[in-house]
């Protein structure tokens, strides 16, 4: 199989604070992760490409110093929420790649900002 | 550039209707197709999948989707809905050979199903 983990699953966090998301491949190593960021009712916006051992690649309009990512190892990545302020809340979904274009979702972080 | 429409941002059926949740694609290139779903508060769960070969794909729990390229469609059936297959769909696009496998998902379709 291909298990990809998120934790936390749920954060609040008050204005101003960071908080930080990691991702799992647990019984894979994935060269390449990805970060998604879902709005209700939406469909997922991809933020960016994470790879080991790399900077990130940011997509258009989304801020790299305020969405951090380190790809420290071929199993983890991280997203830190720098300064989150309301609007940052949301839900958000990594997804790692096995193996050319297999793409395997974890389940999610849900991030309150209060 | 690679895009995805799906008609019909809700379906309603009742239980064991017929499901169909179309999808649409533009791709200069032979595609990669996928639909996925995702239930409330999950991430996404990848129910099938077209790379190459055969355009009729089976997957899981009774889907199948017909890779229609004169169409460029990739339609999702399932001949009898269950109050199970309740959540939201989407359908998503890679343009491998263009070099991205990185997909493009739809909006979504939220189907209902009835008792």
């Amino acid at each position: 199989g291909a298990v990809v983990s998120q934790h936390p699953s749920r954060v609040i966090c008050k204005s101003g604070t960071s908080v930080k998301i990691e991702c799992r491949s647990l019984d894979f190593q994935a060269t390449t992760m990805f970060w998604y960021r879902q709005f209700p009712k939406q469909s997922l916006m991809l933020m960016a490409t994470s790879n080991e051992g790399s900077k990130a690649t940011y997509e258009q309009g989304v801020e790299k110093d305020k969405f951090l990512i380190n790809h420290a190892s071929l199993t983890l990545s991280t997203l830190t929420v720098t300064s989150a302020h309301p609007e940052d809340s949301s839900f958000y979904i990594c997804s790692a790649q096995k193996q050319g274009y297999e793409q395997y979702f974890g389940p999610g972080t849900r991030l309150t900002v209060t | 550039a690679q895009s995805v429409t799906q008609l019909g941002s809700h379906v309603s059926v009742s239980e064991g209707a017929l499901v169909l949740l179309r999808c649409n694609y533009s791709s200069s290139v032979p595609p990669y197709l996928f639909w996925y779903v995702q239930y409330p508060n999950q991430g996404l769960q990848l129910l099938l999948k077209y790379t190459t070969g055969a355009t009729l794909v089976k997957g899981i729990n009774g889907f199948e989707a017909e890779f229609k390229k004169s169409e460029t469609s990739f339609h999702l059936t399932k001949p009898s809905a269950h109050m199970s297959d309740a959540a939201e769909y989407f359908c998503a696009v890679s343009d491998p050979f263009g070099g991205s496998y990185i997909p493009t998902f739809g909006r979504g379709t939220s189907l209902i199903v009835h008792p």
